[in-house]
């Protein structure tokens, strides 16, 4: 059973066009987050939600928003996305931020096309 | 400096042996978390293994093993008797307890590992 659920798989959007990419989850987990990876390059965490609370990463651009409207979901909004912008995006959920037994899981993934 | 260093860009292994990726890490947190997580081309990231700061046992999952030096903060995986279906990209990475907090996972480069018929 499908735990983390990305959608859509596959996204191609147009440069300057707003984007958003969902993300679910079944396993009743406080937090969620959202990675990018770009081509041949290690995840990159954009920002997390522990419950409601959100928490950006510092070098994470204003172009990228969040939403975690309840529990379950969580959307990734780009405003103007930007050729760099296209990358696989990688949400993950985790019951706790630390000990053990709190490992992140993740989705298959958002790849994002740009044109 | 980088916090988590994979020097094997790639790696062959022949089907059935077993191989071993590497892995160092950088952290003054005295708690932390070693993952290693499986990459397909299909881009899902897979769980493979966890290895706490104070477990004083190596990990272990079926064929996956954790080779985990504290002292040298080495955290290698073992992947015993290879299939061909373990060909994939291989992240180490590591979240840091108290800095901060957030649960973040930072990744190493990754090593793809191709399996041989």
């Amino acid at each position: 059973d499908a735990m983390v659920i990305q959608n859509p798989r596959y996204q191609v959007t147009q440069f300057g066009k707003p984007v958003t990419l969902s993300c679910s989850q079944t396993l009743n987990h406080n937090v969620m987050y959202w990675y990018q990876q770009k081509s041949s390059q290690a995840p990159k965490l954009l920002f997390h939600y522990y419950d409601k609370d959100f928490n950006n990463e510092a070098d994470t651009p204003d172009n990228f928003q969040s939403r975690r409207p309840n529990t379950s979901f969580c959307f990734l909004d780009i405003r103007s996305p930007g050729l760099g912008d296209a990358a696989m995006y990688l949400c993950a959920t985790s019951r706790e931020t630390s000990g053990r037994g709190n490992e992140q899981f993740f989705g298959p993934g958002t790849r994002l096309t740009v044109l | 400096a980088q916090k988590i260093t994979q020097t094997q860009p790639g790696m062959f292994v022949q089907e059935k042996e077993a191989v071993t990726l590497d892995c160092t890490y950088d952290t003054s947190d005295q708690s932390y978390g070693l993952f290693w997580y499986k990459q397909p081309s299909s881009g899902e990231m897979i769980f493979l293994i966890y290895q706490g700061s104070y477990d004083e046992q190596n990990a272990t999952e079926g064929r996956y093993s954790l080779n985990f030096q504290k002292a040298r903060k080495s955290a290698n995986l073992v992947i015993s008797a290879s299939q061909l279906g373990d060909s994939a990209m291989y992240f180490c990475a590591m979240r840091e307890d108290l800095s901060g907090n957030t649960g973040k996972l930072i990744f190493g480069q990754g090593t793809t590992l191709q399996v041989k018929p």
